[in-house]
């Protein structure tokens, strides 16, 4: 079982739709949980981070993360063309710097005007 | 946050020839990485790249093949040596500060190898 298991897509939505991207992770000791995005030949942004369980909100972006389950959660609302791109998946055991991230493979979305 | 280069931005290479990607920070960096991207797979960790001592390499990379320099704090280099088919990919570093959740990455270098 690989660490972090993330759906690659691609996921199409119209609109204005609201949009659910996940992940699932194995290993317990993950602590730090984040979002990146990556446009089309571009590197990954960070987008939002989650420390331990619960939600985070930002604009029209919400994240979560149940530690119970090892799952975790970006929803968007109100989804717009500009926000097509590859959503990936973070996790982290620690919060220094020197404590290695474990990517997902990264999930394609596509927002259809 | 920090304003990150990459030079080249994407290269086509023969088989065994090498490269050497380059990576420059707008301020001063403690950590820098360089991560390589495959098509479906992961963003996976090369190594670290110390300034002033050797990189430090993840599982699965060797010095030999990804010889990284750091000479200051601002700039990093990391030559893929000997390159075969299998090493097309898109190589990016990126630098860390306080949080290991904190990372900021460069544009990336798209590495073709014929």
């Amino acid at each position: 079982q690989k660490e972090v298991e993330q759906d690659p897509g691609p996921l199409s939505v119209p609109e204005g739709a609201i949009v659910s991207l996940n992940c699932t992770y194995s290993n317990s000791a993950f602590q730090y949980f984040m979002w990146y995005r990556q446009y089309s030949r571009k590197g990954p942004e960070l987008l939002m981070y989650t420390y331990s369980s619960g939600n985070k909100e930002d604009g029209r972006f919400t994240a979560q993360v149940d530690k119970s389950s090892k799952y975790i959660s970006l929803f968007i609302r109100d989804s717009q063309p500009s926000d097509s791109a590859t959503y990936l998946c973070a996790m982290s055991g620690g919060g220094n710097r020197d404590d290695k991230i474990i990517f997902g493979k990264g999930t394609r979305l596509h927002i259809l005007p | 946050s920090a304003v990150i280069s990459q030079k080249p931005s994407r290269d086509i290479c023969q088989r065994g020839t090498s490269l050497t990607i380059q990576c420059q920070v707008d301020s001063q960096v403690t950590m820098m990485f360089w991560y390589r991207q495959q098509p479906g797979q992961s963003l996976t960790l090369i190594a670290t790249a110390n300034q002033g001592s050797e990189a430090t390499y993840e599982s699965g990379f060797v010095i030999d093949k990804f010889p990284i320099s750091r000479p200051n704090l601002t700039f990093s280099t990391l030559t893929v040596s000997n390159m075969s088919p299998e090493d097309s990919s898109i190589y990016l570093c990126s630098v860390g500060f306080a949080r290991a959740y904190e990372q900021y990455f460069g544009p990336g270098t798209r590495l073709t190898v014929t």
